[in-house]
Parts: C-alpha cells; sequence; structure tokens
C-alpha cells in the first residue's frame, strides 16, 4: 500500500486567494512526522512545513498552514493568498521513527497560480 | 552557509556504460540520503548513511547500483551497466541526525543523468 497519496495531480488557484492541497498516509507507527516540500521548475527540493504526530496544533509557516486530521490520517497543505512564485510541484512526505529513516514521498500536485 | 552540492549537474551515457554521482553533504550532518526522481514522480528512496553505521541499502533497485560514503561526509552512488530505465533526477540530502520524527533533510539540486 502506499505510504503517502496526493489525488490531485494538478491544482489551479486565483492569485491572492487559498489553495488546499490534499495528502493522505497511511501507517502503523505512533510516531511520525509529515512534511512538505515545494519544487520549483529549477529541480530543488524547499522544506516548507513539519507536523509530528504528536503535536496538538496544525503547524504554520508564514502563509502555509498544514491541516493536520489525525484520525483520518490527512495532512492537507493550505497556501494562502496564493503568489504566482507558488506555482510548483508539491510533494507530502512522511517519516516513521521505526524502520529506515527515509522520507516517504507522494506522487506530488503540481500547483498553477492564475494572475 | 554551503547547502548540500552534487556534481554533475548533467549527465548523458550510453546504455552499458558506468556512472559515478557526488554528493557534498551540509558539514556536520552525519546523515546522507540518496532518492531517485523519474519524470513526472515523486521521489523514490534508494540508500541512507548515518555516521558510521552501515547503510541502510533497503532501496537500491538492483545490485547495479552501489553507494559508498568516505570518512563520514562525501558520497558517491554508482550505477554499473546502466540501463535506460535507469533515466531520472538523482537527488541527495543530508540531515543532522536520523533519530525522531522531526528531521530535516536539505536537498541538493540533483543529477540529471540522461541513458541513451
Amino acid at each position: 500500500a502506499q505510504k503517502i497519496t496526493q489525488t490531485q495531480p494538478g491544482m489551479f488557484v486565483q492569485e491572492k486567494e487559498a489553495v488546499t492541497l490534499d495528502c493522505t498516509y497511511d501507517t502503523s507507527d505512533q510516531s511520525y512526522g509529515l512534511f512538505w516540500y515545494k519544487q520549483p521548475s529549477s529541480g530543488e527540493m524547499i522544506f516548507l512545513i513539519y507536523q509530528g504526530s504528536y503535536d496538538e496544533q496544525n503547524a504554520t509557516e508564514g502563509r502555509y498552514s498544514l491541516n493536520f486530521q489525525k484520525a483520518r490520517k490527512s495532512a492537507n497543505l493550505v497556501i494562502s493568498a496564493s503568489q504566482l512564485g507558488d506555482s510548483a510541484m508539491y510533494f507530502c512526505a512522511m517519516r516513521e521513527v521505526t524502520g529506515a529513516n527515509n522520507l516517504f514521498f507522494g506522487t506530488g500536485t503540481r500547483l498553477t497560480v492564475i494572475p | 552557509g554551503a547547502g548540500v552540492s552534487q556534481s554533475p549537474s548533467n549527465k548523458v551515457t550510453e546504455k552499458g556504460k558506468d556512472v559515478e554521482l557526488r554528493c557534498d553533504p551540509i558539514s556536520g550532518h552525519t546523515a546522507l540520503y540518496w532518492y531517485r526522481q523519474s519524470l513526472g514522480q515523486g521521489l523514490e528512496f534508494l540508500i541512507y548513511f548515518q555516521g558510521n553505521s552501515a547503510p541502510d541499502k533497503s532501496g537500491l533497485p538492483s545490485d547495479r547500483f552501489s553507494a559508498e560514503r568516505t570518512g563520514g561526509s562525501v558520497s558517491t552512488l554508482t550505477i554499473q551497466r546502466t540501463q535506460q530505465e535507469d533515466s531520472a533526477v538523482y537527488l541527495c540530502a543530508s540531515s543532522l541526525v536520523a533519530y525522531g520524527s522531526y528531521n530535516e533533510q536539505f536537498f541538493g539540486p540533483g543529477t540529471r543523468l540522461t541513458v541513451l
């Protein structure tokens, strides 16, 4: 089974509007971390935000917030006040404390911000 | 400070040839990871190193792939007898430690490998 599922291959949002990128995950671990990365066309992976499984508050970083619903195993990324520079691929990833120490990535969502 | 660097940025090779990809992690980072990103796909874990411990090779797709990390710093990913399906971007990442759920990994710019 896929550890990380991103069901939206592509999303469009009007500039200055908010957008939600979906991510669901699958793990039997009690302790894990959830990450969102942005990959612009230049190819680098840029860390955006982190949510720990024991964190009670949703993580926020500037215009990024993570809507963490543990019982539903979802970790959606919300980008507020979209900007043209937000156009990129967005990847959700998870790290389990047990087992290998790598990140499991979803297949990504391509976000396009329309002026 | 310097981030993760990788070389070469682009590599074109012929099927059957061996290639070596290099990664220089952030100074002081004890954990180093290799990932592969095929066109339009997410990242696929290949191998990770933590300090002087034996590497976790669980993600390597075949025995044509190997990696080493010398002196706990620079790492080289070697692909022997390359195949066309090896064409991808190979990304290296490093982190301070590899324990706990919070483990921000800093990525390099990647090496785009094309096998003709």
